[in-house]
């Protein structure tokens, strides 16, 4: 149980277009999920926190203009990077919150997805 | 910087050695987990301790936990080949917002 999945795995776009990243909880409900970004060799730096229904939380330095975050339903949350530029290419992860009570600090992983930005 | 710090940050071992990564924090803690990251790959979850255990057991794994010195250790017994990654420890805090910080992670390289 606990399956993120994240789509698509990898994509390549032109410099200025936008680009969604889909991410879904398969078996369980979640009311809040994350996402992360990564640089090569770097550590996962968390971007946002995704509450369904509501506005996402951005931390510090990010814009909020540049990545937009919907979580319209408890199974997916979308991240879309509006106008990329190459210094947009990164590793993308999102996370999904445990489903209950006991599981409330615990998140559960999605693969990943490789965004290059040519 | 919000991250923990992890060390070292780079670690080369001959297989059949142990390896032993540290991560340190700042915050108060519900938890610390740890993950592998296999090079371009998603996150493998390895172990979760949590703040009143001082020391768990997976396998070959052994994690500690002080909190009093905000730190822990993962220690990688009789290392293979396949263990090569890069090892993130992860903190959740006690505030309630549940979001991980994440350490910098250590890069290990086990030698055949």
């Amino acid at each position: 149980g606990a399956v993120v999945s994240q789509h698509p795995s990898w994509v390549i776009c032109k410099s200025g277009t936008s680009v969604k990243i889909e991410c879904r909880s398969l078996d369980f409900q979640a009311t809040t999920m994350f996402w992360y970004r990564q640089f090569p060799k770097q550590s996962l730096m968390l971007m946002a926190t995704s509450n369904e229904g509501s506005k996402a939380t951005y931390e510090q330095g990010v814009e909020k203009d540049k990545f937009l975050i919907n979580h319209a339903s408890l199974t997916l949350s979308t991240l879309t990077v509006t106008s990329a530029h190459p210094e947009d290419s990164s590793f993308y992860i999102c996370s999904a919150r445990g489903p209950n009570r006991d599981l409330a600090y615990e998140q559960y992983f999605g693969p990943g997805t490789r965004l290059t930005v040519t | 910087s919000q991250q923990g710090e992890e060390d070292p940050q780079a670690l080369s071992i001959q297989e059949g050695e142990n390896a032993t990564m540290n991560c340190s924090y700042k915050t108060s803690i519900n938890n610390l987990q740890w993950y592998r990251q296999n090079s371009g790959r998603g996150l493998v979850h390895l172990i979760l301790i949590r703040s009143n255990e001082r020391e768990k057991h997976s396998g070959r794994l052994r994690v500690t936990l002080d909190t009093s010195k905000k730190s822990s250790s993962l220690l990688i017994t009789a290392s293979r080949a396949a263990d090569t990654a890069s090892y993130f420890c992860a903190t959740v805090l006690t505030s309630g917002t549940y979001k991980y910080i994440f350490g910098t992670g250590t890069r290990l390289k086990v030698l055949a």
